[in-house]
């Protein structure tokens, strides 16, 4: 079945500790990876669409890649401002994702 | 980018009876969807709201527990119907702007439900 799993489920970083969250997926013809923020209290905020391997996106300290896998989520010099769930998820049809369960990270000032 | 207001943030409900969620944008949308967010999991998509016609469920839910209704494009209520407990989780409607070419949904907060 096609589905999307995210590692790790929680992360604790220092302030300035570069690190990466990683998403896997499985379904074949991949129309586009998505990565959101979700903040406590919150609905998911869009960060990054992904189409074809090889792809990268950056944002501030973000940086999202693709593989025929997986994706990663780049974190540089994470700030607390940086703490939040980070969800990824696959578009397997038209408007239709299956999302991870997230990586909820926290950054420690 | 569109803003989307979700009513009631959350609540709490009796077992068996029902809540009507609204979710309103603040422009016209084609696509409005419904999904449900269980404590520690990913979002499942419920169903498509579809303006003018009857939404569309994924598998696994219903009509008959989950009454949609879309009166027009900026607007549309998610009821859940003769809760349990197993029903508390935070729902969500999320849109894709009509004038964007690309498929990036739009959440609103959600609301967060517990039933007792």
């Amino acid at each position: 079945e096609d589905q999307v799993t995210q590692s790790p489920e929680a992360l604790r970083l220092q302030e300035g500790e570069s690190s990466s969250l990683n998403c896997s997926y499985t379904v074949s013809g991949l129309r586009g990876l998505f990565w959101y923020r979700q903040d406590p209290g919150k609905g998911p905020e869009f960060l990054f669409t992904l189409y074809s391997a090889g792809e990268e996106k950056e944002k501030e300290r973000l940086k999202a890649t693709l593989t025929k896998k997986e994706s990663f989520l780049h974190i540089t010099a994470p700030k607390p401002e940086d703490s939040a769930t980070y969800l990824c998820a696959e578009e397997y049809n038209f408007n239709k994702f299956y999302f991870g369960s997230g990586t909820k990270l926290n950054v420690k000032p | 980018s569109a803003v989307i207001s979700q009513k009631p943030s959350r609540d709490i409900c009796q077992r068996g009876t029902s809540l009507t969620i609204q979710c309103q944008v603040d422009s016209q949308v084609t696509m409005m969807f419904w999904y449900r967010q269980q404590p520690g999991q990913s979002l499942t998509l419920i169903a498509t709201a579809n303006q003018g016609s009857e939404a569309t469920y994924e598998s696994g839910f219903v009509i008959d527990k989950f009454p949609i209704s879309r009166p027009n494009l900026t607007f549309s209520t998610l009821t859940v119907s003769n809760m349990s407990p197993e029903d508390s989780s935070i729902y969500l409607c999320s849109v894709v702007p009509s004038d964007r070419a690309s498929n990036i949904q739009y959440f609103g907060a959600g609301t967060r439900l517990s039933v007792l």
